[in-house]
């Protein structure tokens, strides 16, 4: 079956630098990725997304990338705030019929901020 | 903007006791889905459900069930808690606009069962 994974559970960056939070997909024929970032105590909340069409796509100060040939994603936040620290998760939308949209989540990068 | 209500942040209830945990969206959308939440384990779907009355197993679907009976409103219930159901849980509803798949999470309900 499909399944995501991330290559760090955690990651530590100095405040002001870039982070990089990587993940892995094992489905070839995916088409569509999403990031989620969930702060303490509160649901998971949609950073951006990206289709299979697209290598990289821009929001607000984050940026993700897509590597189709060697099946990974990446997010990069730029200029690292502490209101960035929280669990990062890709998720990959899950292929074939009657899935209703269905999301499926990688375990998760908590993202450290030092001042 | 979209919310997503759940009924309760923390609950505690005994082993053998039914358990219901309801998520209500005021978005009128059809979709809308059951997650629990573990360390290490990221986010595992357990139900969800097309619209009113129709409803689809996910990942993990044992030990629990579901209950669609209008649409704003997608229950899940745990016929007889067990200790290993202590965990997050989040309910989600999904908006499909311009290509997007996002879905759109409440705040969780963490359930501790002694």
């Amino acid at each position: 079956g499909e399944s995501v994974g991330l290559h760090l559970p955690t990651l530590s960056v100095q405040e002001g630098d870039n982070s990089i939070i990587n993940c892995a997909y094992s489905n070839s024929a995916s088409d569509y990725f999403i990031w989620y970032k969930q702060e303490s105590g509160k649901g998971p909340q949609f950073i951006i997304d990206i289709r299979s069409n697209m290598d990289k796509r821009q929001g607000q100060r984050v940026t993700v990338l897509l590597n189709k040939t060697v099946k990974h994603l990446s997010l990069q936040i730029a200029a690292t705030q502490p209101g960035d620290s929280a669990v990062y998760f890709c998720a990959e939308k899950a292929r074939g019929y009657n899935q209703g949209g269905k999301l499926i989540f990688g375990q998760g990068t908590e993202l450290s901020v030092k001042p | 903007d979209v919310k997503v209500t759940q009924s309760s942040r923390y609950l505690v209830k005994r082993t053998g006791e039914k358990v219901f945990l309801e998520c209500v969206q005021d978005m009128d959308h059809e979709n809308m889905f059951w997650y629990r939440q573990d360390p290490g384990l990221g986010l595992r779907l357990i139900y969800f459900s097309y619209d009113v009355k129709m409803k689809e197993k996910g990942d993990i679907p044992e030990g629990y069930s579901v209950s669609r009976e209008k649409k704003e409103r997608f229950s899940l219930i745990l016929e007889s808690a067990s200790t290993n159901q202590t965990s997050m849980y989040l309910c989600a509803t999904r908006v499909f606009t311009g290509g997007s798949y996002e879905q759109y999470f409440g705040p969780g309900t963490r359930l501790t069962v002694t």
